[in-house]
């Protein structure tokens, strides 16, 4: 069925490098892919979005780039810090979920000091 | 404001007891939404309020009532639960339901169903 896939599940990085999360989805009318942070104990909160007509969106250190050809979007960290550390959920809109949201899996991202 | 308020924090309940979650949201947000959520895993879609009226119940068992009463506020009535529904419920907010919009989430509340 139309879903989201989200990958890699767990993400260990040293402070200071880039953390890269990739998602794809099946639904090709998709025209909306957010992003949430979502720490310990915490509501998920938006960090970034990207919509159709745009291939990439950069807020300072933290990009999302989207290739609609491929059905795949990413999430880059870079300069990653200790409080970057969460689970991250990609999203995008499906028609199978009567044009909601459907978030990915997550993944769970570690910055090591 | 630029938030969403909910209450409880916390529950505790017996699966014969009856209790409500409420949310709040003072954006003008027209779209209001329930999500579960279990430990590990991404939230759950369950219920879509648009302009006050239901729109989507994403199969939920009947135990699970929401009500809207206002363009503020939504609330999640709970009654028989079962152990499984253990689990984080989430209320969001959106400008309206296509589902193109920024979801405000609350905080969330963490229900024990013993």
């Amino acid at each position: 069925g139309e879903n989201v896939e989200q990958h890699p599940s767990t993400l260990s990085v040293q402070e200071g490098d880039s953390a890269v999360i990739k998602c794809t989805y099946s639904d090709s009318a998709s025209n909306y892919f957010p992003w949430y942070k979502q720490e310990l104990g915490k509501r998920p909160q938006l960090i970034i979005d990207i919509r159709s007509n745009v291939g990439e969106k950069k807020d300072q250190r933290i990009a999302v780039t989207l290739n609609k050809t491929a059905k795949h979007f990413s999430l880059h960290i870079t300069e990653t810090q200790p409080e970057d550390s969460a689970v991250y959920f990609c999203a995008a809109v499906i028609s199978g979920s009567a044009r909601q949201l459907t978030f990915g899996s997550g993944t769970q991202l570690t910055v090591l000091p | 404001d630029t938030e969403v308020t909910q209450t409880p924090k916390h529950l505790v309940m017996g699966m014969t007891n009856k209790k409500s979650l409420k949310c709040e949201q003072h954006m003008g947000h027209r779209a209001m939404y329930w999500y579960k959520q279990k430990a590990k895993k991404p939230p759950e879609l369950m219920f879509v309020y648009s302009y006050e009226k239901l729109s989507i119940n994403e199969s939920v068992p009947s135990r699970f009532s929401p009500e809207c009463p206002n363009s503020s506020l939504l609330n999640l009535h709970l009654h028989a639960l079962q152990p499984e529904d253990s689990a984080l419920y989430l209320c969001a907010s959106s400008q309206d339901s296509s589902g193109a919009n920024v979801l405000t989430f609350g905080a969330g509340s963490r229900l024990t169903v013993l």
